[in-house]
């Protein structure tokens, strides 16, 4: 079974600019995280989709991130402008149901912003 | 609220024990465990439910006391494969059906030959 996928796996940009991240959850898994991890830390909770709508953004910073999942199945984060404390990796994670079920996590995006 | 995680860090030589500890201030419904290794996408490893059961597999285990909101991860006769991060994540009901994920700070693992 194919596990989440995530890209691009690395991406450098300047401050001010914009950058997005894609990712595909595994194949039946109704429910979608995003986590921003920055070093030394533990992930800590974005947003979270069940489906196509949003269940939990109250993390969110949305003057400059914001997501989607359009039909239900792969999702897309966006920052824009970047800043430089949004230095980090960013995970995506699935769940097959929308309670306290196991996440499973994706390789990551590892952002540097200069 | 952060669950707070215990020791911070620890070192052991091949085969010897190890215990992690995780505490949260809020009323749990659930307890999982995730080791990450550098670079790597964090690994799940267990989940414990609300009951205070214990789980286990092969020489790794875990319990959740629900009244004291704490969970203990068991890491016996330690093999090389067993260093990386290990974070534990609590779950609390977070409406509309939701239940919220919140990570510790990590505990760094390393098992020496």
């Amino acid at each position: 079974e194919a596990g989440v996928a995530q890209s691009p796996r690395y991406k450098i940009i300047e401050k001010r600019q914009s950058v997005a991240f894609w990712c595909n959850p595994i194949s039946g898994h109704a429910t979608l995280y995003w986590y921003q991890q920055i070093l030394g830390q533990g992930p800590k909770l974005l947003i979270q989709f069940q489906n196509n709508g949003v269940v939990d953004d109250s993390q969110l910073p949305k003057d400059r991130f914001s997501a989607e999942r359009l039909k239900g199945v792969d999702s897309t984060l966006k920052i824009q402008p970047a800043k430089l404390e949004d230095s980090a990796v960013y995970l995506c994670a699935s769940s097959f149901s929308l309670g306290a079920d196991t996440q499973y996590f994706g390789p990551g995006t590892r952002l540097t912003v200069l | 609220q952060q669950p707070v995680q215990s020791p911070q860090a620890v070192i052991l030589r091949e085969g010897e024990d190890a215990v992690i500890n995780c505490s949260s201030s809020k009323a749990l419904y659930s307890v999982h465990w995730y080791r990450q290794k550098h670079g790597e996408a964090p690994v799940f490893l267990m989940i414990l439910l609300k009951g205070g059961e214990q789980k286990g597999h092969d020489k790794i285990s875990a319990s959740f006391n629900e009244k004291k909101q704490q969970s203990s991860l068991y890491l016996t006769a330690s093999q090389l494969s067993y260093s990386g991060t290990y974070f534990c994540g609590t779950s609390a009901y977070s409406g509309a059906g939701s239940y919220q994920l919140t990570f510790g700070k990590g505990t760094k693992l390393s098992v020496i030959p």
